[in-house]
């Protein structure tokens, strides 16, 4: 079964730097891959999403992620972080009418 | 703007209660959804439903019952609440997965 891992529980950056959240994921074929936000009482908002051609993808927000079958990842990249920015982030894999959320990573960022 | 409705933001409920969450969509959408999401669990799929009248177990249904009587409309049930199913509970649409899902605000449940 396909399955999503985000290694990073926790993240905290000051405003203005870059980020990056790590996403790995457990699928045999090339997946349907997405990021979501979650702001503090809020349900999931769609950032980005990945299903074929090229493997860096534009988002929302100007967020950005990167696929790398080589590495079966596709990490967030955003490159100068604002307050705005502090909410859950979670990966998600899709196949076959199945979608499989990461546990998280929580943003926090300093002045 | 599209939007999927979640009728309450905050319940409290009391043990053994018969609870009823509601979610209503406005863009069509097939497929509906409902996760519970807990802190460090992520969010886990009860039940979905690809039309109307029909149900599928995700996994974790025990404890759950669904009704979808209308397109528009998906509901969870739960029969009895427990102190354990105090969590939130998110719902989601979609036409197909392969565009992402449409969620709503969620609703805190608590049970005492």
């Amino acid at each position: 079964a396909q399955s999503v891992t985000q290694p990073d529980i926790h993240i905290t950056v000051s405003e203005g730097a870059s980020l990056e959240l790590r996403c790995n994921y457990s699928y045999g074929a090339t997946p349907y891959l997405f990021w979501y936000v979650q702001s503090p009482g809020q349900g999931l908002q769609l950032l980005l999403k990945y299903f074929s051609g090229d493997t860096l993808v534009q988002g929302i927000k100007g967020f950005e992620a990167e696929f790398k079958r080589s590495q079966s990842s596709f990490n967030l990249r955003k490159p100068s972080v604002h307050w705005s920015d502090a909410a859950e982030y979670f990966c998600a894999v899709y196949n076959n009418n199945d979608m499989r959320f990461g546990a998280g990573t929580r943003l926090t960022v300093k002045p | 703007d599209v939007k999927v409705t979640q009728s309450s933001r905050y319940l409290v409920k009391r043990t053994g209660e018969k609870v009823f969450l509601e979610c209503v969509q406005d863009m069509d959408h097939e497929n509906m959804f409902w996760y519970r999401q807990d802190p460090g669990l992520g969010l886990r799929l009860i039940y979905f439903s690809y039309d109307v009248k029909m149900k599928e177990k995700g996994d974790i249904p025990e404890g759950y019952s669904v009704s979808r009587e209308k397109k528009e409309r998906f509901s969870l049930i739960l029969e009895s609440a427990s102190t354990n199913q105090t969590s939130m509970y998110l719902c989601a649409s979609s036409q197909t997965g392969i565009y992402g899902y449409t969620f709503g605000s969620g609703t805190r449940l608590t049970v005492v």
